[in-house]
């Protein structure tokens, strides 16, 4: 069975750092780009980053352009997302998610974790 | 950055209606448009993609439809288990960007 399982959330100051982990298992992690998708509490989703299976391609959201880093550990089925100077309206449901093949480009997110909630208050 | 406008942002339907869900994009995305349902409490589901392209899961009573800059999502007999929110996506462009949502409720 294919799952994607999020850790690393919780509560955090402004401007402080987070680590997000995503372990994958059930399919061959590195033959996939993979992303990670946010929704604020009341709101939609929003698309946070993408890798390709490579690392070669990478994309970012405007709102997290030079504050949040994307990286995957294709030897340990991992994706992270490191997330620096966090505010509050970084405060969401984080979302892993693997993409339908090993292109960042074109492709849609065929599979989703449950999430790891990230709230970023003093 | 493309814009995606989704409409309506929710709708009241009843079970067996047929209900039509439109995105707009504020510039092509050629036919890299994907739709999504989304269920409290769970993970999105990829629903189509490519525009009209069903995931293997998805039951035939869904469509979709467009190119370009017009898409649409139409469930042609709604069932109980339809009642989510749904969701357009462009995969066209970086940054990827989503429509608002459609809220899909019980009347």
């Amino acid at each position: 069975e294919v799952q994607l399982v999020e850790s690393g959330g919780g509560l955090v100051q402004p401007g402080r750092s987070l680590r997000l982990s995503c372990a994958a298992s059930g399919f061959t992690f590195d033959d996939y780009a993979m992303h990670w998708v946010r929704q604020a509490p009341g709101k939609g989703l929003e698309w946070v980053s993408g890798i390709s299976w490579n690392s070669n391609s990478i994309g970012y959201a405007d709102s997290v352009k030079g504050r949040f880093t994307i990286s995957r550990d294709n030897a340990n089925n991992s994706l992270y997302l490191q997330m620096n100077s966090l505010r509050a309206e970084d405060t969401a449901l984080y979302f892993c998610a693997k993409a339908l093949n090993h292109l960042l480009w074109f492709n849609p997110m065929d599979v989703w974790g449950q999430g790891t909630t990230v709230t970023v208050s003093s | 950055d493309i814009q995606m406008t989704q409409s309506p942002s929710s709708l009241s339907a009843s079970v067996g209606d047929r209900v039509t869900i439109t995105c707009r994009a504020s510039q092509s995305s050629s036919n890299y448009l994907n739709w999504y349902q989304h269920k409290p409490g769970k993970a999105p589901k990829l629903l189509i993609y490519a525009a009209s392209s069903l995931q293997s899961w998805v039951p035939s009573r869904f469509s979709g439809s467009g190119s370009g800059t017009d898409f649409t999502l139409t469930i042609s007999s709604l069932q109980p288990e339809d009642f989510a929110t749904y969701y357009c996506q462009q995969s066209y462009s970086i940054p990827w960007t989503f429509g608002q949502g459609t809220k899909v409720e019980i009347k």
